[in-house]
């Protein structure tokens, strides 16, 4: 069968770094997108790793270990606005995207 | 910039009423899905499809059909409206596996 495993939810500082953690099981696997939702919002993009290792985009950087089946979000210097649902969606091949529950992240002042 | 266009925001419909959601994308992309999503459940694939008048169920297409005539515009149709199926309706295209563009969702209820 197909797993997915984020933290339900995270709260951290104004300025502080959070990382959120996803583990994953799959029956085939290509790389794994993070997407961001505010409330009321679309899920939109915020990176993808298909290779092992760390890619930084700004103040959010992601990490994947294909190994492990874990990868994770890092984000840095947090700002309010950053409050929000955070997924982690494994490519599973076919274009088919897998979306568990989601992270809901509060950054308080 | 993508831009994927969903028929409606907010949508209330009757028990029983044939229901039609329209999305439209102006990037050319090959792939677009359906999900929805509700609380504490995360998205959930319904239908997606890479081509012109080709479908793929996804996880929950129990209740739900699609139909793609045109590249552009993919639909979501409920046979026969029942209160299970209130929830969020998003819809995606991508060209790639990678990154999935959605719609503004459309919030349906069904009384």
């Amino acid at each position: 069968g197909q797993s997915l495993e984020q933290p339900s939810e995270v709260t951290a500082v104004e300025g502080a770094i959070v990382q959120i953690n996803c583990t994953y099981q799959t029956s085939g696997f290509y790389g794994l997108s993070w997407y961001q939702q505010h409330d009321g919002g679309a899920p939109t993009f915020l990176s993808y790793n298909a290779l092992d290792g760390l890619e930084e985009t700004g103040r959010f950087s992601s990490f994947l270990s294909r190994s492990d089946s874990y990868g994770y979000l890092l984000l840095q210097e947090l700002q309010m606005k950053d409050s929000a649902s955070y997924f982690c969606a494994p490519d599973t091949g076919g274009f088919k995207t897998i979306f568990g529950a989601g992270t809901r992240l509060f950054v308080k002042a | 910039d993508v831009k994927v266009t969903q028929s409606s925001r907010y949508l209330v419909k009757r028990t029983g009423e044939k229901v039609f959601l329209e999305c439209v994308q102006d990037m050319d992309h090959e792939n677009m899905f359906w999900y929805r999503q509700d609380p504490g459940l995360g998205l959930r694939l319904i239908y997606f499809s890479y081509d012109v008048k080709m479908k793929e169920k996804g996880d929950i297409p129990e209740g739900y059909s699609v139909s793609r005539e045109k590249k552009e515009r993919f639909s979501l149709i409920l046979e026969s409206a029942s209160t299970n199926q209130t929830s969020m309706y998003l819809c995606a295209s991508s060209d790639r596996g990678d990154e999935q563009y959605f719609g503004p969702g459309t919030r349906l209820t069904v009384t």
